[in-house]
C-alpha cells in the first residue's frame, strides 16, 4: 500500500509571511500533483510534476519535485487570506491510480 | 455548467438503510473515480473506472459497497446497510486518458453522508 504523508498538518500564518508544506513517500511516484481543496468543495489541481528535481512556479507558489521522485514541496511567498485552505498532494504510482496524503490545513490570518 | 455533478448533495439516514449517490461527469472523460473524505482527512481512494469497466477497487472497500458504470457515462455508487461509519463526504472525479502518466481530476461538489 502506497502511502503518503504531510507536513505540517495544521499551519496559521500572518498574512504575509512565507511558508513551506511537504510531502513523502517511501514509494517511488509516477508523478506528483498539488490540489486545492475549500470547505464545501472538491480539490481543485494546483500542478503536476513529473521530472525528478523539477521545480514550478504558479505566481507565488513554487512547488518542487525531489530528484528520487518520492517527496515534493509547496513554497508559498507572502502568503494572503486567499490562500487559505487544505493543501492536498496526490500520488500516482505506476499505474493510473491517485493516492492523496491527509493534507496541510492552512489558515493566513489578516 | 459542464463540470462534474453529484447528487444528491446531502443524505442523511439511518444505520441499517441503503442509499446511492450518482456522479455525471464530464461528458468526453473516459475515467471516473470515487473517493470518500473524513472531516479533516484527504481523500481516500475507492475505485476507478475507464469507461464502463471497473478497473481497480480499494482492498478497504466492503462488500456493502458497490458501485457501476453501466454506459460508461454516469456512475452510481450504493452503500448497503449504512453504518455510523459510513459517515463521510463521497466525492466524484472524472479525467481524460490521453496516453500520458496523468491526467487532472476534476471533482465534483461532493455528496455528504450522515448515518443516525
Amino acid at each position: 500500500t502506497q502511502l503518503l504523508e504531510q507536513s505540517p498538518q495544521f499551519l496559521s500564518i500572518q498574512e504575509g509571511e512565507n511558508l513551506t508544506v511537504y510531502c513523502n513517500s517511501s514509494s517511488v511516484f509516477s508523478s506528483l500533483q498539488w490540489y486545492r481543496q475549500e470547505p464545501g468543495e472538491g480539490p481543485v489541481l494546483l500542478v503536476t510534476v513529473v521530472t525528478g528535481g523539477e521545480v514550478k512556479k504558479l505566481k507565488r507558489l513554487t512547488f518542487q519535485f525531489g530528484d528520487a521522485r518520492k517527496d515534493s514541496s509547496l513554497h508559498i511567498t507572502a502568503a494572503q487570506p486567499g490562500d487559505t485552505g487544505l493543501y492536498l498532494c496526490a500520488g500516482v504510482f505506476g499505474g493510473q491510480n491517485f493516492v492523496f496524503g491527509p493534507g496541510t490545513r492552512l489558515s493566513v490570518l489578516p | 455548467d459542464t463540470g462534474v455533478s453529484q447528487n444528491p448533495r446531502h443524505k442523511i439516514t439511518k444505520r441499517g438503510q441503503n442509499v446511492t449517490f450518482r456522479c455525471d461527469p464530464i461528458s468526453e472523460h473516459n475515467r471516473l473515480y470515487w473517493y470518500r473524505q473524513t472531516l479533516g482527512q484527504g481523500p481516500e481512494f475507492l475505485t476507478y473506472f475507464q469507461n464502463e469497466a471497473q478497473l481497480e477497487k480499494s482492498r478497504l472497500l466492503s462488500d456493502r459497497f458497490s458501485a457501476e458504470r453501466p454506459k460508461g457515462s454516469f456512475s452510481t455508487l450504493e452503500i448497503q446497510r449504512t453504518e455510523q461509519g459510513d459517515s463521510a463526504m463521497y466525492l466524484c472525479a472524472s479525467s481524460q486518458l490521453a496516453g500520458a502518466l496523468t491526467g487532472e481530476l476534476f471533482f465534483g461538489e461532493g455528496s455528504r453522508l450522515t448515518v443516525l
